[in-house]
């Protein structure tokens, strides 16, 4: 069973705080890990992808990933008001003559002013 | 450039009637996705297609969904007959090179009575 895990939250945070967002997944095969950021009543959006070990940064976010531990997350610094949304975890499990996008049901943030 | 576009925005039918779902992908993309999301069961991939050809419909849920994409500019979800259970928020989304890189639509608010 392919699944990717994420707590729904919500997690609150204030502003000008590191926001931490945690997804487990279950294939260890797995190669590449996404995550995407979704307002309320809007359309996900990619904000980062991550395909080896290790930190990658893109501005305040920061994409961690750990295979051996089958874990990803995402730091967000300097949280702002506007990073309220739902942020979700996306994996590729691959099988077979082509991969999969498995997406986690999302961890809602809130960043108080 | 325009994103891709999806018609209708919202739609309310009652159970029992045909509805028809449109997309329109991002202009040389090669790759369109049909996705549903709801809250129970977050964002499920329903069928992908590849230079209009369907690579994989193993997500859709049952022989009432079908999905066709006759040229590269224009693709369509259709259910029929519709079910009280099939209410969801349905996205399109398009891509250059695969599921690695997803521009999704605005969606569709499909609620059936």
């Amino acid at each position: 069973q392919k699944e990717v895990e994420q707590n729904s939250g919500p997690l609150s945070v204030p502003e000008g705080a590191i926001a931490s967002l945690n997804c487990t997944y279950s294939d260890r095969g797995s190669q590449s890990f996404f995550w995407y950021r979704q307002y309320s009543g809007k359309s996900p959006e990619l904000i980062m992808s991550i395909y080896s070990n290790g930190d990658k940064e893109d501005g305040r976010f920061t994409a961690q990933l750990n295979k051996a531990s089958q874990y990803v997350s995402l730091l967000i610094r300097d949280s702002q008001p506007s990073d309220s949304a739902t942020y979700l975890c996306a994996v590729i499990f691959y099988g077979g003559s082509q991969g999969n996008l498995i997406f986690g049901k999302g961890t809602k943030l809130s960043v108080k002013p | 450039d325009a994103g891709v576009i999806q018609s209708p925005r919202h739609e309310v039918t009652e159970m029992g009637q045909e509805v028809t779902l449109r997309c329109k992908p991002i202009s040389g993309h090669d790759y369109l996705f049909w996705y549903r999301q709801t809250m129970m069961r977050g964002l499920e991939l329903l069928i992908y297609f590849n230079n209009n050809v369907p690579i994989d419909d193993s997500g859709m849920p049952e022989d009432r969904f079908s999905a066709k994409m006759p040229n590269a500019s224009f693709s369509t979800l259709k259910i029929q007959p519709s079910e009280p259970r099939d209410s969801a928020v349905y996205f399109c989304a398009s891509s250059p090179t695969g599921q690695e890189t997803q521009y999704f639509g605005p969606g569709t608010r499909l609620l059936v009575l």
